[in-house]
């Protein structure tokens, strides 16, 4: 069945810093992956998302993923970190190419900004 | 660009009440949506996959009868919570694609509500 881990459920950085997310997925073929962020109490906003080639994906504000088939992981990573990058974000997998296929969630990463 | 919508974004019902939570897709649409649940610092958990005009899908350990399903158009779901309990309280979101495969679409979130039973 397809998984995904998110090993990190809290993470802290100085702003400034740089950031790297951690994301394992479990699928049988090629997946579908994506990232999305949380702000306390909002819905989800979509950062990147890989379909297929170019396995560096560049997504909004300044993130990026890198797809490893090798590794099996999709992690997140920005350069410099603001304040407002403060949020849960959350790594998911498609189960399937259709927009009738599911979504599965990890458990989300928590990123603090030290001042 | 495409907009799921979701109303009301916040509820609070008494405990035995049932609420109803509205899912539409604005400028497409939808035969398959999806509804997950999200505890307070939790993941988002998978409920059930709304099907247009056929029986939703539930998610194992998601009571059907308890979380009632309506897709009766291409555009909206609708998400009941029967005799609603405190546990209910939750913040619920769902999820729509237009088009029939990922490839250059996306998959589009409602900006979720917030249920709390009292």
């Amino acid at each position: 069945a397809q998984s995904v881990t998110q090993p990190d459920i809290h993470i802290t950085v100085s702003e400034g810093a740089s950031l790297e997310l951690r994301c394992n997925y479990s699928y049988g073929a090629t997946p579908y992956l994506f990232w999305y962020v949380q702000s306390p109490g909002q819905g989800l906003q979509l950062l990147l998302k890989y379909f297929s080639g170019d396995t560096l994906v560049q997504g909004i504000k300044g993130f990026e993923a890198e797809f490893k088939r090798s590794q099996s992981s999709f992690n997140l990573r920005k350069p410099s970190v603001h304040w407002s990058d403060a949020a849960e974000y959350f790594c998911a997998v498609a189960t399937g190419y259709s927009s009738a296929s599911k979504i599965i969630f990890g458990s989300g990463t928590r990123l603090s900004i030290r001042p | 660009g495409a907009v799921v919508s979701q109303h009301p974004s916040w509820v609070i019902c008494k405990s035995g009440t049932s609420v109803k939570i509205e899912c539409r897709s604005l400028d497409f649409q939808a035969t398959t949506m999806f509804w997950y649940r999200q505890f307070p610092k939790q993941s988002l958990m998978l409920m059930a996959t709304s099907n247009e005009g056929s029986k939703a899908t539930y998610e194992q350990g998601v009571e059907k009868d308890k979380f009632l399903i309506n897709h009766a158009s291409l555009t909206l779901s609708t998400l009941t919570v029967t005799s609603a309990h405190p546990e209910d309280s939750s913040f619920y979101i769902c999820s729509a694609s237009p088009g029939q495969a990922f490839s250059g679409n996306t998959i589009y979130f409602g900006e979720g509500s917030w249920l709390t039973v009292v």
